[in-house]
C-alpha cells in the first residue's frame, strides 16, 4: 500500500538557517504529493503540491520537487523565521482515482529559535 | 466563506456515551472526510463522502459511524466511546475529491474519552 516516511524532529532550527525536512513515498502509479502545516492549536493547510514527476510546488519560500526516480519530495526553505514553527506534514494522494484521501507521514514539529 | 467549521472544539466523554462531532462547509465541495491524529501517527483517515447519500469506510473505520444528508453536513457519531478514541478529530473537505484536489480542514475537535 501506500506510505508515506518523513524525519519526526522535533527540528530545532535558529533564525534565518537553511531548512530541509526529508520526505520519501512508497506508491503505484503516479500518485500527486503535498505539504501541509500544521500552526499551534489550527488545523492543517495547504502548503504546496506537485502534481507530476519534476514538477516543483512553492510557496511563502518553501520548495519542494517531485522526485519519481527517488521517491522523495523534500521541503527547503533558504533562510526560516520563527513564523515557520510548526508541524509539517508530507503526504500523497493516490493514483489511479478513486476518492479515499490523503495519506499522511507522521509529521515535523518544527522549532525556529530567534 | 467561514470554511468548514467544526463543534464541539473540546469534548470530555466517559466510556460508554455516544457523541456527534459536527463538521460544516460552505464552499459547496463534493468531497468530505474526517481523519483522526494521534502523537507519532500522523493523521488517519476514518470516514469519507464523495457526495451527499455516499459514505464509505477509510483505514480505521471501527467504532464510528457517518451519514450525508446534504452536501454541506458530514456528521461523526460515536457509537460507544472508548478511551482509545481519545484524540484529535479534523473534518476536511475539497471541490471532488481527486488526487490533485487541495483538502480543506477544519480547526478540529479535541476528544477525551475516560
Amino acid at each position: 500500500g501506500n506510505s508515506v516516511t518523513q524525519m519526526e524532529g522535533p527540528v530545532t532550527l535558529s533564525e534565518e538557517a537553511f531548512l530541509t525536512i526529508n520526505c520519501t513515498y512508497t506508491a503505484t502509479g503516479y500518485p500527486s504529493l503535498f505539504w501541509y502545516v500544521q500552526y499551534p492549536g489550527e488545523g492543517l493547510q495547504l502548503l504546496l503540491k506537485a502534481t507530476k514527476a519534476d514538477d516543483k510546488g512553492s510557496n511563502k519560500g518553501f520548495e519542494a520537487t517531485y522526485r519519481k526516480e527517488t521517491t522523495s519530495f523534500h521541503l527547503e526553505k533558504g533562510s526560516v523565521q520563527v513564523s515557520d514553527s510548526a508541524v509539517y506534514f508530507c503526504a500523497l494522494g493516490k493514483s489511479g482515482g478513486g476518492a479515499d484521501g490523503l495519506t499522511f507521514g507522521k509529521g515535523t514539529h518544527l522549532i525556529i529559535q530567534p | 466563506n467561514a470554511g468548514v467549521t467544526q463543534t464541539p472544539k473540546f469534548q470530555v466523554l466517559k466510556t460508554g456515551q455516544s457523541m456527534t462531532l459536527q463538521c460544516a462547509q460552505d464552499m459547496n465541495h463534493e468531497y468530505m472526510s474526517w481523519y483522526r491524529q494521534d502523537p507519532g501517527m500522523g493523521l488517519r483517515l476514518i470516514h469519507y463522502s464523495v457526495g451527499a447519500g455516499i459514505t464509505d469506510q477509510g483505514e480505521v473505520p471501527n467504532g464510528y459511524n457517518v451519514s450525508r444528508s446534504t452536501t454541506e453536513d458530514f456528521p461523526l457519531r460515536l457509537l460507544s466511546a472508548a478511551p482509545s478514541q481519545t484524540s484529535v478529530y479534523f473534518c476536511a473537505s475539497s471541490l471532488a475529491g481527486g488526487i490533485t484536489d487541495t483538502q480543506y480542514f477544519g480547526p478540529g475537535t479535541r476528544l477525551t474519552v475516560l
